[in-house]
């Protein structure tokens, strides 16, 4: 079963405007992730931040992470349409970290237009 | 530079045959992993493997088998019993046990198999 569900499933921003995503997920986590998508190819890694951490920034990517709501949201700030992409949430809940399994949620659809 | 190679990029099944994916990695990762992504869905993990010579099922493994002879290699076969096998498939490494709890994975670009 997947973990993570992301809102909205589909978003379409104008370019220089911020996006923001949602993850919820079920159990308690070691760990959650923040990937990208680009139509056709595989995912690429954007963003790792702990259970013990609240908020995780790198360049334009801001992560919040809220254990007691079991949430964490994803905000692209000044986007841009190279930002266009599916993005997926994902956490190792469940497995106690022991196997560095993830389950990814069903992710949400970023449009950027120019 | 290292990487995750996937090959075939686009694969064709007929009724009853099977079909091998390959999956090589030079990141000298020990932990690699199969996922199916349906379109518009997560993706969910098929077979995933610690270490060479050992592997374990994961959620949907049904109709599908894999091997760990070497440590850069993890192919995947949709046998003939995977009675609905059009998907893309997504193969994934990651440190493993030498890393830590927290481990991001790395993706090839995914194969995506379709039935004549």
């Amino acid at each position: 079963s997947q973990q993570g569900e992301e809102d909205p499933q589909a978003l379409s921003i104008q370019e220089g405007e911020n996006a923001t995503m949602n993850c919820s997920y079920k159990t308690s986590i070691n760990n959650l992730q923040w990937y990208r998508q680009n139509s056709g190819r595989g995912l690429v890694h954007l963003i790792l931040i702990r259970s013990n951490e609240r908020e995780k920034h790198s360049g334009r990517l801001r992560v919040t992470l809220d254990t007691s709501k079991k949430s964490s949201s994803l905000l692209i700030t000044a986007s841009r349409a190279a930002d266009t992409a599916s993005y997926f949430c994902a956490t190792d809940a469940g497995y106690g970290g022991a196997t560095n399994k993830l389950i990814f949620g069903t992710g949400t659809l970023l449009a950027v237009q120019p | 530079d290292g990487g995750i190679t996937q090959s075939p990029k686009y694969l064709f099944r007929k009724e009853g045959q099977n079909v091998t994916l390959s999956c090589e990695q030079n990141l000298n990762h020990d932990a690699m992993y199969w996922y199916r992504q349906d379109p518009g869905q997560g993706l969910r993990l098929i077979y995933y493997s610690q270490i060479v010579n050992d592997f374990q099922k994961g959620d949907i493994a049904e109709g599908y088998s894999v091997s760990r002879e070497k440590k850069e290699s993890f192919p995947l076969t949709v046998t003939s019993a995977q009675k609905n096998p059009t998907a893309f498939y997504l193969c994934a490494s990651s440190l493993g046990l030498r890393g830590t709890v927290n481990q991001p994975q790395h993706f090839g670009d995914g194969t995506r198999l379709s039935i004549l």
